[in-house]
């Protein structure tokens, strides 16, 4: 059971320049959400899924692209990478409401020069 | 200010210590997240909190719903405890599935 995988660990980036950051579960959660964690802040959220063709923002959901085509994948686009997107970022998978467990990615570490 | 607090945020202790990490919030809530964030960046799901207490081999949550606070304490700490512990709530309002975290608490043990 491989759980919540997400790719890649490490990127770096020129301002401008766009990507996709990749979630993927295989625990049937409906729930899926992207946080990104900067120094000295809880995690924020970017933007979260209820299930397959659901989406919404989050608290800090500026140039950021979310779709959920089905319900194990979650991608995060970033449209043209801006040095304030410099940070770490996690994926997360959960089920029920309130969730029991919350399971999480191992982490994207991304540098935007 | 923020929604959620925790104290406090760097913490070292030696080997075999009795150790409280806090967390307070300003906001009601439906449940409440300890998750443990490993050095190599990893995170884990320790506990959810609605009411009372939790125990899990060395490690206690509790949580005062009254009272808007919420401790984890591990007994007989060990070096392999060092990690970033995180508070996070789920809000009673809202968003049923959106929470809202602190900026963890650094807890160093030394052996």
């Amino acid at each position: 059971n491989a759980g919540v995988t997400q790719t890649p660990k490490f990127q770096v980036l020129k301002t401008g320049q766009s990507m996709t950051l990749q979630c993927a579960q295989d625990m049937n959660h409906e729930y899926m959400s992207w946080y990104r964690q900067d120094p000295g802040m809880g995690l924020r959220l970017i933007h979260y899924s209820v299930g397959a063709g659901i989406t919404d923002q989050g608290e800090v959901p500026n140039g950021y692209n979310v779709s959920r085509s089905t319900t194990e994948d979650f991608p995060l686009r970033l449209l043209s990478a801006a040095p304030s997107q410099t940070s770490v970022y996690f994926c997360a998978s959960s089920s029920g409401t309130p969730a029991v467990k919350l399971f999480f990615g191992s982490g994207t570490q991304l540098s935007v020069l | 200010k923020n929604e959620v607090e925790q104290s406090p945020q760097n913490l070292t202790a030696q080997e075999g210590e009795f150790i409280t990490i806090n967390c307070s919030y300003s906001v009601g809530i439906s449940a409440l997240h300890w998750l443990q964030q490993h050095p190599g960046g990893g995170i884990v799901s320790l506990f959810m909190l609605s009411s009372g207490k939790k125990k899990h081999g060395r490690l206690i949550a509790t949580i005062n719903i009254q009272e808007k606070h919420s401790s984890l304490h591990i007994t007989a700490s060990h070096p392999r405890d060092s990690a970033v512990y995180i508070c996070a709530v789920l809000r009673s309002s809202g968003s049923a599935r959106q929470l809202t975290f602190g900026s963890g608490t650094q807890l160093t043990v030394l052996p």
